[in-house]
């Protein structure tokens, strides 16, 4: 059980293109799910913060407008790179938070995206 | 306040030896302390996690001691295995605050047969 997935796992764009990347909890309902980068070699840097049906609260830093979190649904958030740079480049990761029965404390992963900007 | 220091940076052992990572906080409010393993190209997995009310928690060849007073955990992998070789990172949590993780800056483990 717990299980979060990612869509897609890698991603090629082209600079000053935008790109979605989905972040699903399959088998729980996700109160609350997070958006970390993380560059190689380092650790996972938090984003922003995503609550279902309200505006995502963003990390000091983290441009709001250029990385839009949408957390529609219990079970779905995604994360739109817009505009995107090579800097941008990064592994995007999400987690979820169960609401339900699960450890309120405990953050299932999803498996990445690798965002590679040209 | 809000950072958690993790040493060392990298560290080699045998097979069948002891694999130790320590972490340190300095926010006495952190009430959730996890233990994360990540292999190259995957999401971070939960090993292990311990709450400040218990000193100690086991679980198969992971072991998580915890020090309140000297605001200090660390991480034992007994009988070290290659397949063990990943990169380690701790983490702090604060409940209140919307169950915002802060992450040590990660343990680059390798172990040799």
């Amino acid at each position: 059980g717990a299980v979060v997935s990612q869509h897609p796992s890698r991603v090629i764009c082209k600079s000053g293109t935008s790109v979605k990347i989905e972040c699903r909890s399959l088998d729980f309902q996700a109160t609350t799910m997070f958006w970390y980068r993380q560059f190689p070699k380092q650790s996972l840097m938090l984003m922003a913060t995503s609550n279902e049906g309200s505006k995502a609260t963003y990390e000091q830093g983290v441009e709001k407008d250029k990385f839009l979190i949408n957390h529609a649904s219990l079970t779905l958030s995604t994360l739109t790179v817009t505009s995107a740079h090579p800097e941008d480049s990064s592994f995007y990761i999400c987690s979820a938070r169960d609401g339900g029965q699960g450890d309120p404390y405990e953050q299932y992963f999803g498996p990445g995206t690798r965002l590679t900007v040209t | 306040q809000q950072q958690v220091k993790q040493s060392p940076q990298s560290l080699i052992v045998q097979k069948g030896g002891i694999s130790i990572i320590n972490c340190a906080y300095e926010n006495t409010a952190f009430d959730y302390f996890p233990w994360y393993q990540q292999f190259p190209g995957k999401g971070p997995a939960l090993l292990i996690a311990i709450r400040p009310d218990v000193s100690e928690k086991k679980e198969g060849r992971f072991t998580i001691s915890f020090n309140k007073s000297a605001k200090q955990f660390s991480l034992h992998i007994m009988d070290s295995q290659p397949g063990d070789s990943a990169t380690y990172f701790c983490a702090a949590s604060l409940r209140y605050n919307t169950d915002k993780l802060i992450f040590g800056t990660g343990t680059r483990l390798q172990v040799f047969p």
